[in-house]
Protein backbone atom coordinates (compact mmCIF):
# COMPACT_ATOMS: atom_id res chain seq x y z
CA UNK A 1 0.00 0.00 0.00
CA UNK A 2 1.06 3.40 -0.56
CA UNK A 3 1.34 6.48 1.89
CA UNK A 4 2.14 9.63 1.64
CA UNK A 5 3.38 12.15 4.71
CA UNK A 6 3.44 15.48 4.61
CA UNK A 7 5.54 16.71 7.42
CA UNK A 8 4.37 19.89 8.10
CA UNK A 9 1.59 20.63 9.49
CA UNK A 10 1.12 24.36 8.99
CA UNK A 11 3.49 27.00 7.26
CA UNK A 12 3.28 30.84 6.80
CA UNK A 13 5.18 32.76 4.53
CA UNK A 14 5.06 36.91 3.81
CA UNK A 15 3.53 38.25 0.77
CA UNK A 16 5.51 37.96 -2.17
CA UNK A 17 8.18 35.43 -0.64
CA UNK A 18 9.14 32.38 -1.68
CA UNK A 19 8.15 28.81 0.44
CA UNK A 20 8.50 25.25 0.09
CA UNK A 21 6.16 22.38 0.95
CA UNK A 22 7.28 19.00 1.38
CA UNK A 23 5.72 15.85 0.25
CA UNK A 24 7.15 11.93 0.65
CA UNK A 25 5.75 9.12 -0.29
CA UNK A 26 6.50 5.41 0.01
CA UNK A 27 5.69 3.10 -2.79
CA UNK A 28 7.10 -0.51 -4.54
CA UNK A 29 5.74 1.19 -7.73
CA UNK A 30 7.68 2.32 -10.78
CA UNK A 31 4.60 4.20 -12.37
CA UNK A 32 2.64 6.58 -11.07
CA UNK A 33 1.72 10.19 -11.18
CA UNK A 34 1.97 12.58 -8.08
CA UNK A 35 -0.14 15.94 -7.44
CA UNK A 36 -0.53 18.94 -5.20
CA UNK A 37 -4.05 20.05 -4.83
CA UNK A 38 -5.12 23.11 -3.25
CA UNK A 39 -8.18 23.43 -0.94
CA UNK A 40 -8.96 26.81 0.38
CA UNK A 41 -11.73 27.91 2.82
CA UNK A 42 -14.70 27.01 0.39
CA UNK A 43 -13.90 23.52 -0.14
CA UNK A 44 -13.32 22.78 -3.41
CA UNK A 45 -10.38 20.86 -4.59
CA UNK A 46 -7.83 22.27 -7.02
CA UNK A 47 -5.62 20.84 -8.94
CA UNK A 48 -2.16 22.88 -8.55
CA UNK A 49 0.29 20.82 -10.30
CA UNK A 50 0.49 17.39 -12.07
CA UNK A 51 3.82 15.37 -12.22
CA UNK A 52 4.35 11.79 -14.16
CA UNK A 53 7.07 9.87 -12.36
CA UNK A 54 8.51 8.74 -15.50
CA UNK A 55 9.46 12.28 -16.54
CA UNK A 56 12.74 13.43 -15.15
CA UNK A 57 12.02 17.27 -15.51
CA UNK A 58 10.20 18.81 -12.71
CA UNK A 59 6.88 20.05 -13.27
CA UNK A 60 6.14 24.25 -13.60
CA UNK A 61 3.08 25.95 -13.90
CA UNK A 62 3.24 29.90 -13.79
CA UNK A 63 4.69 30.92 -10.11
CA UNK A 64 4.03 26.84 -8.66
CA UNK A 65 6.86 24.62 -9.49
CA UNK A 66 7.82 20.54 -7.96
CA UNK A 67 11.09 19.47 -6.90
CA UNK A 68 10.33 15.63 -7.70
CA UNK A 69 13.43 13.53 -6.34
CA UNK A 70 12.43 10.15 -7.30
CA UNK A 71 15.04 7.89 -5.65
CA UNK A 72 14.18 9.36 -2.56
CA UNK A 73 10.52 9.36 -3.05
CA UNK A 74 10.11 13.27 -2.56
CA UNK A 75 7.85 16.13 -3.95
CA UNK A 76 8.06 19.22 -2.98
CA UNK A 77 6.26 22.10 -3.77
CA UNK A 78 7.63 25.82 -4.27
CA UNK A 79 5.39 28.61 -4.54
CA UNK A 80 6.94 31.89 -5.51
CA UNK A 81 5.99 35.25 -5.22
CA UNK A 82 3.37 34.74 -2.62
CA UNK A 83 0.06 35.89 -3.02
CA UNK A 84 -2.64 36.40 -0.38
CA UNK A 85 -4.99 33.95 -2.51
CA UNK A 86 -2.58 31.02 -1.76
CA UNK A 87 -3.77 30.63 2.00
CA UNK A 88 -5.07 27.48 1.77
CA UNK A 89 -4.82 23.38 2.73
CA UNK A 90 -2.43 22.13 0.37
CA UNK A 91 -2.68 18.36 0.21
CA UNK A 92 0.16 15.79 -2.11
CA UNK A 93 -1.27 13.12 -3.41
CA UNK A 94 -0.33 9.87 -5.23
CA UNK A 95 -1.98 7.74 -8.24
CA UNK A 96 -0.59 4.37 -9.11
CA UNK A 97 -0.34 3.81 -13.32
CA UNK A 98 0.27 0.45 -12.70
CA UNK A 99 -2.51 -0.37 -15.13
CA UNK A 100 -4.52 -2.93 -12.37
CA UNK A 101 -7.79 -0.35 -13.15
CA UNK A 102 -8.51 1.48 -9.71
CA UNK A 103 -7.24 5.00 -10.15
CA UNK A 104 -7.45 6.05 -6.80
CA UNK A 105 -5.62 8.86 -5.41
CA UNK A 106 -3.65 7.90 -1.90
CA UNK A 107 -3.46 11.49 -0.24
CA UNK A 108 -1.54 13.55 2.67
CA UNK A 109 -2.72 15.12 5.67
CA UNK A 110 -1.87 18.07 4.13
CA UNK A 111 0.16 21.27 5.19
CA UNK A 112 -2.19 24.81 6.27
CA UNK A 113 -0.25 27.36 4.61
CA UNK A 114 -0.82 30.89 5.69
CA UNK A 115 -0.04 34.30 3.63
CA UNK A 116 0.75 37.01 5.35
CA UNK A 117 0.30 40.67 4.17
CA UNK B 1 -19.06 22.69 -19.15
CA UNK B 2 -20.33 22.76 -15.61
CA UNK B 3 -17.91 20.28 -14.00
CA UNK B 4 -18.48 17.91 -11.27
CA UNK B 5 -21.82 18.80 -9.50
CA UNK B 6 -22.66 17.54 -6.12
CA UNK B 7 -25.68 18.10 -4.12
CA UNK B 8 -26.67 19.27 -1.58
CA UNK B 9 -23.87 21.07 -0.47
CA UNK B 10 -25.15 20.96 3.40
CA UNK B 11 -27.15 18.28 4.78
CA UNK B 12 -28.30 17.64 8.05
CA UNK B 13 -29.28 14.00 9.08
CA UNK B 14 -30.38 12.94 12.91
CA UNK B 15 -28.72 10.29 14.04
CA UNK B 16 -30.21 6.99 12.34
CA UNK B 17 -31.70 8.48 9.15
CA UNK B 18 -30.40 7.88 5.37
CA UNK B 19 -28.28 9.98 4.22
CA UNK B 20 -27.84 10.39 0.19
CA UNK B 21 -25.64 12.38 -1.57
CA UNK B 22 -25.36 13.07 -5.24
CA UNK B 23 -22.32 13.09 -8.04
CA UNK B 24 -23.32 14.04 -11.49
CA UNK B 25 -19.82 13.79 -13.46
CA UNK B 26 -18.34 16.09 -15.76
CA UNK B 27 -19.58 15.55 -19.43
CA UNK B 28 -17.74 13.74 -21.12
CA UNK B 29 -15.84 11.47 -17.97
CA UNK B 30 -17.34 8.18 -17.46
CA UNK B 31 -16.06 7.41 -13.80
CA UNK B 32 -16.78 8.36 -10.58
CA UNK B 33 -15.23 8.48 -7.43
CA UNK B 34 -16.20 8.91 -3.88
CA UNK B 35 -13.67 10.52 -1.10
CA UNK B 36 -14.51 11.40 2.75
CA UNK B 37 -12.61 13.83 4.40
CA UNK B 38 -12.79 14.06 8.14
CA UNK B 39 -12.02 17.13 9.98
CA UNK B 40 -8.20 18.03 9.77
CA UNK B 41 -7.39 15.07 7.76
CA UNK B 42 -6.92 14.89 4.09
CA UNK B 43 -8.99 12.88 1.56
CA UNK B 44 -9.59 9.52 1.98
CA UNK B 45 -10.61 6.84 -1.10
CA UNK B 46 -14.20 5.11 -0.51
CA UNK B 47 -15.05 3.72 -4.23
CA UNK B 48 -14.38 3.77 -7.64
CA UNK B 49 -17.70 3.29 -9.74
CA UNK B 50 -18.16 3.25 -13.68
CA UNK B 51 -21.68 3.41 -15.26
CA UNK B 52 -23.74 0.04 -13.80
CA UNK B 53 -20.58 -1.01 -12.35
CA UNK B 54 -18.44 -0.88 -8.96
CA UNK B 55 -14.53 -1.21 -10.22
CA UNK B 56 -13.32 -0.55 -6.33
CA UNK B 57 -15.14 -0.44 -3.08
CA UNK B 58 -12.00 -1.04 -0.93
CA UNK B 59 -12.56 2.20 0.75
CA UNK B 60 -16.15 1.73 1.50
CA UNK B 61 -17.35 0.59 5.22
CA UNK B 62 -18.72 -2.97 5.29
CA UNK B 63 -21.63 -1.56 6.14
CA UNK B 64 -24.63 0.99 5.98
CA UNK B 65 -22.79 2.59 3.06
CA UNK B 66 -23.24 2.04 -0.82
CA UNK B 67 -23.01 3.89 -3.88
CA UNK B 68 -24.12 3.23 -7.65
CA UNK B 69 -24.01 4.52 -10.65
CA UNK B 70 -26.98 4.02 -12.90
CA UNK B 71 -27.23 3.96 -16.72
CA UNK B 72 -29.02 7.21 -16.35
CA UNK B 73 -28.72 10.12 -13.45
CA UNK B 74 -26.25 11.19 -10.95
CA UNK B 75 -23.87 8.46 -8.63
CA UNK B 76 -25.75 8.23 -5.69
CA UNK B 77 -23.60 7.72 -2.03
CA UNK B 78 -26.10 6.03 0.23
CA UNK B 79 -25.35 6.06 4.36
CA UNK B 80 -27.82 3.99 6.29
CA UNK B 81 -28.67 4.69 9.87
CA UNK B 82 -26.18 7.41 10.13
CA UNK B 83 -24.10 7.85 13.15
CA UNK B 84 -21.80 10.97 14.59
CA UNK B 85 -18.66 9.60 13.16
CA UNK B 86 -20.56 9.96 9.60
CA UNK B 87 -20.30 13.92 10.05
CA UNK B 88 -17.50 15.00 7.02
CA UNK B 89 -17.00 16.45 4.00
CA UNK B 90 -17.95 13.84 0.97
CA UNK B 91 -15.84 14.91 -2.64
CA UNK B 92 -17.22 13.14 -5.83
CA UNK B 93 -14.59 13.11 -8.68
CA UNK B 94 -14.46 12.22 -12.28
CA UNK B 95 -12.51 11.54 -14.85
CA UNK B 96 -12.15 10.02 -18.30
CA UNK B 97 -11.45 6.43 -19.10
CA UNK B 98 -8.28 5.53 -17.14
CA UNK B 99 -4.98 5.58 -19.19
CA UNK B 100 -5.17 9.17 -19.63
CA UNK B 101 -3.01 10.33 -17.22
CA UNK B 102 -5.54 10.97 -14.03
CA UNK B 103 -6.73 14.40 -14.92
CA UNK B 104 -9.27 14.03 -11.83
CA UNK B 105 -12.04 16.62 -11.63
CA UNK B 106 -13.41 17.11 -8.15
CA UNK B 107 -16.84 18.73 -7.09
CA UNK B 108 -17.32 20.92 -4.09
CA UNK B 109 -18.35 18.64 -1.55
CA UNK B 110 -21.28 17.82 0.36
CA UNK B 111 -20.59 18.42 4.21
CA UNK B 112 -22.72 15.98 6.01
CA UNK B 113 -23.61 17.20 10.00
CA UNK B 114 -25.18 13.99 11.89
CA UNK B 115 -27.08 15.30 14.86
Amino acid sequence: AQTVTQSQPEMSVQEAETVTLSCTYDTSENNYYLFWYKQPPSRQMILVIRQEAYKQQNATENRFSVNFQKAAKSFSLKISDSQLGDTAMYFCAFMSDSGAGSYQLTFGKGTKLSVIP
Amino acid sequence: NAGVMQNPRHLVRRRGQEARLRCSPMKGHSHVYWYRQLPEEGLKFMVYLQKENIIDESGMPKERFSAEFPKEGPSILRIQQVVRGDSAAYFCASSPPPGTGGFFVFGQGTRLTVV
